[in-house]
């Protein structure tokens, strides 16, 4: 069952201006997780933020958790075509097991 | 650097075949899974192991069936190939460790039955 869902479903900006994108979710979580996809590749971890954490910084990433609202977003600054990929929230709970959402598909125009 | 090996990158088999991906991880990870992703509908888990020899059903496990022998190899079957598993197939891996369920991915099998 898909538990994380990323909005917007795509976004298009250009070089140099910040991205960002939000994931929302149903359950209780242990942590969040942040994934990037380029083309026809498998996914890479970008980014973990706990549910006890309000935010984390990884290089141009910033990452905010609001269990509350069960909302999270990402916010990629000064973004570059080599940005340009599919994000996917991922959420875990009590066993390991990650659900993820259906992804961001972000384009960077140069 | 963890890595994670998908054995086929592209694959073309016929309906009925009963097809093999093999996917092997070099990090002693405890937990192994198995995906499918299909435009639209984001990743789905179709089974994951937590230990050798040790399985469980994810989302959608009809008409795939699994094997963990080694630590290292998780292989997933499909018994016999049909047109509706034609999709992009991928293979991860974890520490076992709620903490930290970091997943590490292999490139990916695109599959298309014929």
């Amino acid at each position: 069952s898909q538990q994380g869902e990323e909005d917007p479903q795509a976004l298009s900006i250009q070089e140099g201006e910040n991205a960002t994108m939000n994931c929302s979710y149903k359950t209780s979580i242990n942590n969040l997780q942040w994934y990037r996809q380029n083309s026809g590749r498998g996914l890479v971890h970008l980014i973990l933020i706990r549910s006890n954490e309000r935010e984390k910084h990884s290089g141009r990433l910033r990452v905010t958790l609001d269990t509350s609202k069960k909302s999270s977003s990402l916010l990629i600054t000064a973004s570059r075509a080599a940005d340009t990929a599919s994000y996917f929230c991922a959420t875990g709970g009590s066993n390991y097991k990650l659900t993820f959402g259906k992804g961001t598909l972000l384009t960077v125009n140069p | 650097d963890v890595k994670v090996t998908q054995s086929s990158r592209y694959l073309v088999k016929r309906t009925g075949e009963k097809v093999f991906l093999e996917c092997v991880q070099d990090m002693d990870h405890e937990n192994m899974f198995w995906y499918r992703q299909d435009p639209g509908l984001g990743l789905r888990l179709i089974y994951f192991s937590y230990d050798v020899k040790m399985k469980e059903k994810g989302d959608i496990p009809e008409g795939y069936s699994v094997s963990r022998e080694k630590k290292e190899r998780f292989s997933l079957i499909l018994e016999s190939a049909s047109t509706n598993q034609t999709s992009m197939y991928l293979c991860a891996s974890s520490r076992g460790s709620l903490a930290k369920n970091i997943q590490y991915f292999g490139a990916g099998t695109r599959l298309s039955v014929l």
